[in-house]
């Protein structure tokens, strides 16, 4: 059974870095095809892809954001961070990590985490 | 970037009718050398994650009840509800897999009249 979960602060201020960890189980990150991404909501705006990491290390961010994004894994802990820098309020939003779907060019999500609300507020 | 244009924003629909979701690209998502879609439909539920609906644009996710239907090619797609039921009140997003970003619809609220 796949099942992800975010953690990390849910409140930082302007201008600092957040850093988000999603802590996995049911699969492994050094399993051939294997990816996790993330992908945020902010409050009555839609689904925003960030970032995706493979199991070879390979990264993809959205260009957007590509500047403040890191996305990086640790095998031995099956977690994926993801780090943001330089955060704004209008980067509130809740953050979900997702399992991407197994197969070639099959990257959509068919497991996803909770979310974790961050709040960016002096 | 790709960006997907679903229409209606939001749908009032009757137990038991019919519901149907459109999702317009503004480039084709169509591989040619698989001929597959690169389209999936997602419901989000307040307080709970997007749930996979379908995939490749028509494939059913396991476990989803066959009154969801995926259909479309190319740059025209759309999600249908055979029968409403009070548990499929949701939002309804598409989103494309074609090539990154990945992008969302910008999401169809459904309700029950």
């Amino acid at each position: 059974q796949i099942t992800l979960k975010e953690s990390g602060p849910t409140l930082v201020k302007p201008t600092q870095t957040l850093t988000l960890t999603c802590t996995f189980s049911g699969f492994s990150l050094s399993t051939s095809d294997v990816g996790v991404g993330w992908i945020r909501q902010s409050p009555g705006k839609a689904l925003e892809w960030l970032a995706l990491i493979h199991w070879d290390d390979e990264k993809r961010y959205s260009p957007s954001l590509k500047s403040r994004l890191t996305i990086t894994k640790d095998t031995s802990k099956n977690q994926v961070v993801l780090t943001m820098t330089n955060m704004d309020p209008v980067d509130t939003a809740t953050y979900y990590c997702a399992h991407r779907a197994y197969g070639p060019g099959a990257h959509y999500f068919d497991y996803w985490g909770q979310g974790t609300l961050v709040t960016v507020s002096s | 970037d790709i960006v997907l244009t679903q229409s209606p924003d939001s749908l009032a629909v009757s137990l038991g009718e019919r519901a149907t979701i459109n999702c317009k690209s503004s480039q084709s998502v169509l591989y040619s050398s698989n001929n597959k879609n690169y389209l999936a439909w997602y419901q989000h539920k307040p307080g709970q994650p997007p749930k996979l609906l379908i995939y490749w644009a028509s494939i059913r996710e396991s476990g989803v009840p066959d009154r969801f239907s995926g259909s479309g090619s190319g740059t025209d797609f759309a999600l249908t509800i055979s029968s409403l039921q009070a548990e499929d009140v949701a939002v309804y997003y598409c989103q494309q897999y074609y090539n990154t970003p990945y992008t969302f619809g910008q999401g169809t609220k459904l309700e029950i009249k």
